[in-house]
Protein backbone atom coordinates (compact mmCIF):
# COMPACT_ATOMS: atom_id res chain seq x y z
CA UNK A 1 0.00 0.00 0.00
CA UNK A 2 1.47 3.42 -1.05
CA UNK A 3 1.62 5.98 1.52
CA UNK A 4 0.52 8.99 -0.88
CA UNK A 5 -2.50 11.14 0.34
CA UNK A 6 -4.57 13.97 -1.37
CA UNK A 7 -7.34 15.45 0.25
CA UNK A 8 -9.94 16.27 -0.67
CA UNK A 9 -11.33 13.58 -2.29
CA UNK A 10 -13.91 15.38 -3.71
CA UNK A 11 -14.53 18.74 -4.71
CA UNK A 12 -17.59 21.15 -5.95
CA UNK A 13 -16.86 24.58 -6.33
CA UNK A 14 -18.30 27.75 -8.14
CA UNK A 15 -16.54 29.75 -10.86
CA UNK A 16 -13.67 31.99 -10.49
CA UNK A 17 -13.28 30.66 -7.13
CA UNK A 18 -9.10 29.68 -5.73
CA UNK A 19 -8.68 26.07 -4.99
CA UNK A 20 -5.68 24.16 -3.39
CA UNK A 21 -5.26 20.54 -4.32
CA UNK A 22 -3.19 18.66 -1.42
CA UNK A 23 -0.59 16.21 -2.26
CA UNK A 24 1.73 14.51 0.85
CA UNK A 25 3.55 11.47 0.86
CA UNK A 26 5.61 9.71 3.58
CA UNK A 27 8.26 7.19 1.11
CA UNK A 28 10.38 10.22 0.39
CA UNK A 29 10.17 10.05 -2.70
CA UNK A 30 12.17 13.14 -4.63
CA UNK A 31 9.87 12.93 -7.58
CA UNK A 32 6.30 14.09 -7.85
CA UNK A 33 3.97 14.62 -10.36
CA UNK A 34 0.08 15.40 -10.91
CA UNK A 35 -2.07 14.01 -13.63
CA UNK A 36 -5.17 15.15 -15.41
CA UNK A 37 -7.59 12.21 -16.32
CA UNK A 38 -10.73 12.31 -17.89
CA UNK A 39 -13.80 9.54 -18.12
CA UNK A 40 -12.25 6.78 -19.97
CA UNK A 41 -9.48 8.59 -21.07
CA UNK A 42 -5.74 8.35 -20.53
CA UNK A 43 -3.52 9.90 -18.26
CA UNK A 44 -1.93 13.60 -18.85
CA UNK A 45 1.27 14.98 -17.32
CA UNK A 46 0.63 18.84 -16.40
CA UNK A 47 3.09 19.20 -13.88
CA UNK A 48 6.18 17.31 -11.83
CA UNK A 49 8.59 17.98 -9.67
CA UNK A 50 12.60 16.45 -8.92
CA UNK A 51 13.04 17.34 -5.21
CA UNK A 52 12.65 20.78 -3.51
CA UNK A 53 12.15 24.05 -5.22
CA UNK A 54 12.17 22.01 -8.69
CA UNK A 55 8.76 22.45 -10.36
CA UNK A 56 8.23 21.93 -13.94
CA UNK A 57 5.05 22.43 -16.69
CA UNK A 58 4.23 18.83 -17.83
CA UNK A 59 2.58 18.06 -21.88
CA UNK A 60 -0.66 18.84 -21.13
CA UNK A 61 -1.43 22.72 -21.02
CA UNK A 62 -3.03 23.62 -17.46
CA UNK A 63 -3.82 27.02 -15.79
CA UNK A 64 -2.89 25.60 -12.65
CA UNK A 65 0.32 26.02 -10.62
CA UNK A 66 2.25 23.87 -8.50
CA UNK A 67 4.90 24.46 -5.45
CA UNK A 68 7.63 22.16 -3.55
CA UNK A 69 9.14 23.40 -0.94
CA UNK A 70 8.94 20.19 1.18
CA UNK A 71 10.20 16.99 0.20
CA UNK A 72 6.62 15.40 1.03
CA UNK A 73 4.47 18.18 -0.20
CA UNK A 74 3.02 19.25 -3.29
CA UNK A 75 -0.18 21.37 -4.04
CA UNK A 76 -1.87 22.29 -6.61
CA UNK A 77 -3.50 25.38 -6.81
CA UNK A 78 -5.74 26.90 -9.27
CA UNK A 79 -6.38 30.84 -8.86
CA UNK A 80 -9.80 30.95 -11.01
CA UNK A 81 -11.82 27.51 -11.19
CA UNK A 82 -13.61 26.94 -14.55
CA UNK A 83 -15.96 24.35 -15.63
CA UNK A 84 -13.73 23.53 -18.26
CA UNK A 85 -11.30 22.18 -15.14
CA UNK A 86 -13.61 19.58 -14.00
CA UNK A 87 -11.60 16.27 -14.10
CA UNK A 88 -9.93 14.03 -11.68
CA UNK A 89 -6.35 15.13 -10.79
CA UNK A 90 -3.95 12.29 -9.36
CA UNK A 91 -0.81 13.23 -7.49
CA UNK A 92 2.01 10.46 -8.18
CA UNK A 93 5.52 10.20 -6.54
CA UNK A 94 8.84 8.18 -7.39
CA UNK A 95 12.41 7.63 -5.88
CA UNK A 96 14.87 9.64 -7.97
CA UNK A 97 17.30 6.75 -8.87
CA UNK A 98 19.49 4.93 -11.35
CA UNK A 99 18.20 5.17 -15.37
CA UNK A 100 14.63 4.75 -14.15
CA UNK A 101 14.20 1.71 -15.91
CA UNK A 102 11.76 0.07 -12.87
CA UNK A 103 10.96 2.79 -11.68
CA UNK A 104 7.71 2.43 -10.10
CA UNK A 105 5.20 5.69 -9.47
CA UNK A 106 3.00 5.50 -6.60
CA UNK A 107 0.01 7.21 -7.23
CA UNK A 108 -2.81 8.34 -4.72
CA UNK A 109 -6.63 8.15 -4.75
CA UNK A 110 -7.09 11.23 -6.57
CA UNK A 111 -9.40 14.06 -6.58
CA UNK A 112 -12.31 14.79 -8.22
CA UNK A 113 -13.31 17.93 -8.98
CA UNK A 114 -16.71 19.84 -10.53
CA UNK A 115 -16.45 23.29 -11.00
CA UNK A 116 -19.98 24.70 -11.53
CA UNK B 1 4.33 9.66 -33.18
CA UNK B 2 4.26 8.11 -29.76
CA UNK B 3 0.94 6.37 -28.76
CA UNK B 4 -0.05 3.27 -27.11
CA UNK B 5 -2.94 1.86 -28.55
CA UNK B 6 -5.24 -0.86 -25.86
CA UNK B 7 -7.79 -3.25 -27.28
CA UNK B 8 -10.80 -4.49 -26.40
CA UNK B 9 -11.91 -1.00 -25.13
CA UNK B 10 -14.52 -2.40 -22.60
CA UNK B 11 -14.43 -6.60 -21.61
CA UNK B 12 -17.13 -8.46 -19.38
CA UNK B 13 -16.41 -12.08 -18.47
CA UNK B 14 -18.08 -14.20 -15.98
CA UNK B 15 -15.99 -15.10 -12.75
CA UNK B 16 -13.41 -17.90 -13.44
CA UNK B 17 -13.01 -17.26 -16.75
CA UNK B 18 -9.48 -16.32 -18.64
CA UNK B 19 -8.75 -13.12 -20.73
CA UNK B 20 -6.44 -11.34 -22.52
CA UNK B 21 -5.59 -7.87 -22.94
CA UNK B 22 -3.58 -5.94 -25.44
CA UNK B 23 -1.15 -3.31 -25.96
CA UNK B 24 0.49 -1.96 -29.16
CA UNK B 25 2.63 1.31 -29.41
CA UNK B 26 4.92 3.23 -31.07
CA UNK B 27 7.05 4.51 -28.21
CA UNK B 28 10.53 5.17 -29.17
CA UNK B 29 13.82 4.96 -27.89
CA UNK B 30 12.07 2.14 -26.22
CA UNK B 31 12.91 1.96 -22.15
CA UNK B 32 9.91 -0.24 -20.13
CA UNK B 33 6.37 -1.10 -20.51
CA UNK B 34 4.28 -1.16 -17.31
CA UNK B 35 0.89 -2.50 -16.82
CA UNK B 36 -1.42 -0.70 -14.08
CA UNK B 37 -4.92 -1.77 -12.36
CA UNK B 38 -6.96 1.33 -11.57
CA UNK B 39 -9.71 0.65 -9.24
CA UNK B 40 -12.79 2.83 -10.13
CA UNK B 41 -12.54 5.97 -8.20
CA UNK B 42 -8.72 4.88 -7.22
CA UNK B 43 -5.35 5.36 -8.35
CA UNK B 44 -3.38 3.25 -10.30
CA UNK B 45 -1.48 0.68 -9.05
CA UNK B 46 1.47 -1.50 -10.76
CA UNK B 47 0.98 -4.78 -11.82
CA UNK B 48 4.18 -5.43 -13.72
CA UNK B 49 6.99 -3.45 -15.14
CA UNK B 50 9.55 -4.93 -18.37
CA UNK B 51 12.06 -3.74 -20.07
CA UNK B 52 13.62 -4.31 -23.44
CA UNK B 53 15.42 -7.60 -22.47
CA UNK B 54 11.88 -8.88 -20.71
CA UNK B 55 9.70 -10.98 -22.67
CA UNK B 56 7.30 -11.89 -19.48
CA UNK B 57 6.69 -10.89 -15.76
CA UNK B 58 4.05 -12.56 -13.59
CA UNK B 59 2.31 -11.18 -10.67
CA UNK B 60 0.11 -13.90 -9.00
CA UNK B 61 -2.93 -14.53 -11.25
CA UNK B 62 -1.20 -11.83 -13.52
CA UNK B 63 1.26 -12.46 -16.50
CA UNK B 64 2.36 -9.77 -18.73
CA UNK B 65 4.16 -10.40 -22.29
CA UNK B 66 6.10 -8.19 -24.23
CA UNK B 67 6.88 -8.38 -27.96
CA UNK B 68 9.59 -5.29 -28.32
CA UNK B 69 10.40 -6.72 -32.11
CA UNK B 70 6.83 -5.95 -32.91
CA UNK B 71 5.83 -3.86 -30.14
CA UNK B 72 3.55 -4.97 -28.57
CA UNK B 73 2.14 -6.49 -25.14
CA UNK B 74 -0.46 -8.50 -23.54
CA UNK B 75 -1.65 -8.95 -20.20
CA UNK B 76 -3.44 -12.35 -19.12
CA UNK B 77 -5.35 -12.77 -16.27
CA UNK B 78 -6.31 -16.29 -14.72
CA UNK B 79 -8.89 -17.35 -13.11
CA UNK B 80 -10.97 -13.99 -13.01
CA UNK B 81 -12.05 -12.76 -9.63
CA UNK B 82 -14.86 -10.28 -8.93
CA UNK B 83 -11.83 -8.26 -7.17
CA UNK B 84 -10.62 -7.91 -11.03
CA UNK B 85 -13.21 -5.34 -11.97
CA UNK B 86 -11.04 -2.61 -12.92
CA UNK B 87 -9.26 -0.23 -15.59
CA UNK B 88 -6.20 -2.14 -16.85
CA UNK B 89 -4.12 0.69 -18.18
CA UNK B 90 -0.59 0.11 -20.17
CA UNK B 91 1.98 2.61 -19.86
CA UNK B 92 5.26 2.85 -22.04
CA UNK B 93 7.94 4.93 -20.88
CA UNK B 94 10.34 6.31 -23.70
CA UNK B 95 14.82 6.55 -23.00
CA UNK B 96 14.72 9.97 -24.79
CA UNK B 97 15.10 11.79 -21.53
CA UNK B 98 16.39 11.85 -17.87
CA UNK B 99 12.26 12.46 -17.07
CA UNK B 100 11.67 8.82 -18.85
CA UNK B 101 8.47 10.13 -20.68
CA UNK B 102 5.42 8.21 -19.66
CA UNK B 103 2.74 7.50 -22.31
CA UNK B 104 -0.34 6.18 -21.45
CA UNK B 105 -2.73 4.09 -23.13
CA UNK B 106 -6.78 4.44 -22.24
CA UNK B 107 -7.10 1.51 -20.91
CA UNK B 108 -9.68 -1.50 -20.98
CA UNK B 109 -12.53 -1.75 -18.75
CA UNK B 110 -12.64 -5.26 -17.79
CA UNK B 111 -15.93 -6.30 -15.41
CA UNK B 112 -16.15 -9.65 -14.39
CA UNK B 113 -19.52 -11.12 -13.42
CA UNK B 114 -20.66 -13.52 -10.58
Amino acid sequence: EADIYQTPRYLVIGTGKKITLECSQTMGHDKMYWYQQDPGMELHLIHYSYGVNSTEKGDLSSESTVSRIRTEHFPLTLESARPSHTSQYLCASSILAGTGERETQYFGPGTRLLVL
Amino acid sequence: KNQVEQSPQSLIILEGKNCTLQCNYTVSPFSNLRWYKQDTGRGPVSLTIMTFSENTKSNGRYTATLDADTKQSSLHITASQLSDSASYICVVADRGSTLGRLYFGRGTQLTVWP
